[in-house]
């Protein structure tokens, strides 16, 4: 089955731009959904097909796509940007629709 | 506004069964895919079963295929999974989330319901 991988922990300083990687083997051919969870509530959906952001998600949210690496991107990261962020692909040919990655701890400092 | 709401959630034994339940409103229940995804305590997010729109088609991860079984009632916006032969590895929160058919993208969650499989 496809596997994504995130690096566990990623940490940024208030202000900075902090970047989230997934990596899967050819994942620029696919759409790639990115989540994210703060402790004790559920995902909620931040980008979606690479790049497009919900309504009501910041601006400071962005995404890209290209190769074997996807990458979210959080601009002036703030305290409340801190939580699991979770990348996601369907894998639409397979009986396993849905694929997500390991989840990465983002720590403002 | 969209929501969706899990239930059943307990503490059951080993070998026991469950059934949860998430009902749903603020959309229309019968144009969506309905997906149940669990996190064990500590972890990520793992993806356990898809229904689609009439509950013709369903397809389970192989960690509970033949165990659990993943319905739908539209009539009443509400959708289900019913687990059987539990183990301590079925130990997780269960999310409930829709799919917009085809896109691969569970824009919407509910908040969880907490299975706990013990002796």
């Amino acid at each position: 089955s496809y596997v994504l991988t995130q690096p566990p922990s990623v940490s940024v300083a208030p202000g900075q731009t902090a970047r989230i990687t997934c990596g899967g083997n050819n994942i620029g051919s696919k759409s790639v959904h990115w989540y994210r969870q703060k402790p004790g509530q559920a995902p909620v959906l931040v980008v979606y097909d690479d790049s497009d952001r919900p309504s009501g998600i910041p601006e400071r949210f962005s995404g890209s796509n290209s190769g074997n690496t996807a990458t979210l991107t959080i601009s002036r990261v703030e305290a409340g940007d801190e939580a699991d962020y979770y990348c996601q692909v369907w894998d639409s040919g397979r009986d396993h629709p849905w694929v997500f990655g390991g989840g990465t701890k983002l720590t403002v400092l | 506004e969209v929501q969706l709401v899990e239930s059943g959630g307990d503490l059951v034994q080993p070998g026991g069964s469950l059934r949860l339940s998430c009902a749903v409103s603020g959309f229309t229940f019968s144009t969506y895919w309905m997906h149940w995804v669990r996190q064990p305590p500590g972890k990520g997010l793992v993806w356990v079963s898809r229904i689609n729109i009439d509950g013709g088609s369903t397809t389970y991860a192989d960690s509970v295929k033949g165990r659990f079984t993943i319905s739908r009632d539209n009539a009443k916006n509400t959708l289900y999974l019913q687990m059987n032969t539990l183990g301590a590895e079925d130990t997780a929160v269960y999310y409930c989330a829709r799919e917009a058919a085809y896109t691969g993208i569970g824009d919407y969650w509910g908040q969880g319901t907490l299975v706990t499989v013990s002796s």
